[in-house]
């Protein structure tokens, strides 16, 4: 059974500290991605992985990077993390095929509370 | 600004009725079109999947696309209480990125 591992599924975190977050997938898909969902928001795309060691930027790339060594893994990271950046936080990987005719693989998600 | 619009509800249907979900996209470029349910705390699945005008049916799913009109519904028949959920539609113009709506919630009541 495929799938898209995120390392953790709830993070507490405080003001100013340094956040990663993990998403691996055993698909071999080019593509990976980082969303944040909000209430009343949808899914908002943070950035965005069509092959190893690219990279590209969403929606609201501000106050996030990210990093992609390896193809099957893909980290999200608050340099500096904030409250309004409290949010879930949901990796999804897709092959190029799969985002013309079946769309994304999601992960389980992880909840981050910023304090 | 590529757009997906969808009420956010809440739809109520009495169970056993026909649930029926609406969704607009602004982009013409858009090729692929998806329904995903996501259940409260859970991730989105895909249910749902077309790209040719006209229905798609997979059990009490039919999917209905105009891209005339950029329109997207689906059409849930007979109504469970497990079909509860948020409906995310999504559109797809390229081979690479997905575009989503914020969801419309269903709710049907036994």
């Amino acid at each position: 059974d495929v799938k898209v591992t995120q390392s953790s599924r709830y993070l507490v975190k405080r003001t100013g500290e340094k956040v990663f977050l993990e998403c691996v997938q055993d698909m071999d898909h080019e593509n990976m991605f980082w969303y944040r969902q909000d209430p009343g928001l949808g899914l908002r795309l943070i950035y965005f992985s069509y092959d190893v060691k690219m990279k590209e930027k969403g929606d609201i790339p501000e106050g996030y990077s990210v990093s992609r060594e390896k193809k099957e893994r893909f980290s999200l990271i608050l340099e500096s993390a904030s409250t309004n950046q409290t949010s879930m936080y949901l990796c999804a990987s897709s092959s190029s095929m799969d985002t013309v005719i079946g769309g994304y693989t999601f992960g389980s998600g992880t909840r981050l509370t910023v304090v | 600004q590529k757009e997906v619009e969808q009420n956010s509800g809440p739809l109520s249907v009495p169970e056993g009725a026909i649930a029926s979900l609406n969704c607009t996209y602004s982009d013409r470029g858009s090729q692929s079109f998806f329904w995903y349910r996501q259940y409260s705390g859970k991730s989105p699945e895909l249910i749902m999947f077309i790209y040719s005008n006209g229905d798609k049916e997979d059990g009490r799913f039919t999917a209905q696309l105009n891209k005339a009109s950029q329109y997207v519904s689906l059409l849930i028949r007979d109504s469970q209480p497990s079909d509860s959920a948020t409906y995310l539609c999504a559109t797809s113009g390229g081979y690479q990125k997905v575009t989503f709506g914020i969801g419309t919630k269903l709710q049907v009541i036994p």
